[in-house]
């Protein structure tokens, strides 16, 4: 099973809601990773988490909030969130990490959260 | 950072074409990965491919680390080849512009 699920599938949600985003996988992968991705823009990394523990956080504000409850799952938190982030928010997972934390082979990309704040 | 730059930005083709899409980066790197994202979003990866070559269909892949490049070659060009190609390079996985394809019926 080489597949990354998320949910919702697509989520709008107002300036001052509270939302979550889910992703699991159960490929056994170590490293599990958050991006986020403007219209005809590449991916843009967020977070990473390496063996559960965050290694990577891009200087991204914080009302976006990463959590992993386990090696299979990871929850992206949202909260007081700007019209400007809406985005199509990607997960990822791969088997390894390198030092700095990093991918070290291949990603398995979700199929993405469409996210609209109004 | 790394600088990840992608060629050409986009290409339209007839089904059944042959194309090369090229990948420079501007500093060594450990990791290179080529993806294909499709009209609904989904990123699906091709090649992990550091150095050297790799053959997947009618895909393939070379990268020649010591010149910083890589190259994807697709053969027989399908509509459903369409979308956008990237390549991601180094720890923290940048992400070049892509290259839009377009395949023609």
């Amino acid at each position: 099973d080489t597949e990354v699920t998320q949910t919702p599938k697509h989520l709008v949600m107002g300036m001052t809601n509270k939302k979550s985003l889910k992703c699991e996988q159960h490929m056994g992968h170590r490293a599990m990773y958050w991006y986020k991705q403007k219209a005809k823009k590449p991916p843009e990394l967020m977070f990473v988490y390496s063996y559960e523990k965050l290694s990577i956080n891009e200087s991204v504000p914080s009302r976006f909030s990463p959590e992993c409850p386990n090696s299979s799952l990871l929850n992206l938190h949202l909260h007081a969130l700007q019209p400007e982030d809406s985005a199509l928010y990607l997960c990822a997972s791969s088997q390894g990490r390198t030092l700095a934390g990093g991918f070290s082979d291949t990603q398995y990309f979700g199929p993405g959260t469409r996210l609209t704040v109004l | 950072g790394i600088q990840v730059e992608q060629s050409p930005p986009d290409l339209i083709l007839q089904e059944g074409a042959n194309s090369t899409l090229r990948c420079n980066f501007s500093d060594s790197v450990n990791n290179l990965q080529w993806f294909h994202q499709n009209p609904w979003g989904q990123l699906i990866n091709l090649f992990y491919i550091p150095s050297g070559t790799k053959q997947n269909g009618r895909l393939s892949a070379t990268t020649v680390a010591t010149e910083r490049y890589s190259l994807l070659y697709i053969s027989s060009s399908q509509t459903t080849d369409s979308g956008v190609y990237f390549c991601a390079v180094d720890d923290k996985i940048i992400f070049g512009k892509g290259t839009r394809l377009h395949i023609l019926p």
